[in-house]
């Protein structure tokens, strides 16, 4: 089975600082990865995707991957109390096109 | 980007009877959509994927004959409760599964969700 996982946290950090959001997956054939941001009360809403080894960068947001160790990684930059929410990680090993989520990290901003 | 719409955002109903809840992709085609259920403080469950022109696939433990779907075109996916019953009650999203362009890769994009309430 298909497993992604995630720290349910919740992790806190200052407002300001870098928030480090970790994922990881258990089928190496895994091809695109993907990072959502749940409010609570509201449906995910898609912030990057990756699929290339290394780091893509959006904004504040940058996404890490490494599938020889298989993990994916989303960093904030310069945290906001806005940013606080659930982050989700969600991994999609093709074929199917039916990506499997994590259960999420929930984000803290402190002000 | 892309967006996708669900109707009606909330609903409260009387045990026993039916409830259709609709997904809209708005600017795309979507062949694929999925329906997920949220329960408070838990993670999303995939309920069923569903495809234009041919029955959905249910995940183990969805009951089929209790969660119709209907995918009959390629912008609309519908999700009826049939004899909803209190344990029902949840948030239901649905997503849409954007084409990803040449070397790109496909990509869900979620509706609001439907928060369903049997009394």
């Amino acid at each position: 089975q298909k497993e992604v996982e995630q720290n349910s946290g919740p992790l806190s950090v200052p407002e300001g600082a870098i928030a480090s959001l970790n994922c990881t997956y258990s089928d190496r054939g895994s091809q695109s990865f993907f990072w959502y941001r749940q409010y609570s009360g509201k449906s995910p809403e898609l912030i990057m995707f990756i699929y290339s080894n290394g780091d893509k960068e959006d904004g504040r947001f940058t996404a890490q991957l490494n599938k020889a160790s298989q993990y994916v990684s989303l960093l904030i930059r310069d945290s906001q109390p806005s940013d606080s929410a659930t982050y989700l990680c969600a991994v999609d090993s093709g074929g199917y096109q039916k990506v499997t989520f994590g259960t999420g990290t929930k984000l803290q901003v402190i002000p | 980007g892309a967006v996708v719409s669900q109707h009606p955002s909330w609903v409260i109903c009387k045990s026993g009877t039916s409830v259709k809840i609709e997904c809209r992709s708005l600017d795309f085609q979507a062949t694929t959509m999925f329906w997920y259920r949220q329960f408070p403080k838990q993670s999303l469950m995939l309920m069923a994927t569903s495809n234009e022109g041919s029955k959905a696939t249910y995940e183990q433990g969805v009951e089929k004959d209790k969660f119709l779907i209907n995918h009959a075109s390629l912008t609309l996916s519908t999700l009826t409760v049939t004899s909803a019953h209190p344990e029902d009650s949840s948030f239901y999203i649905c997503s849409a599964l954007m084409p990803g362009l040449s070397g790109s890769t496909d990509t869900q994009y979620f509706g609001p969700g439907t928060r369903l309430t049997v009394l």
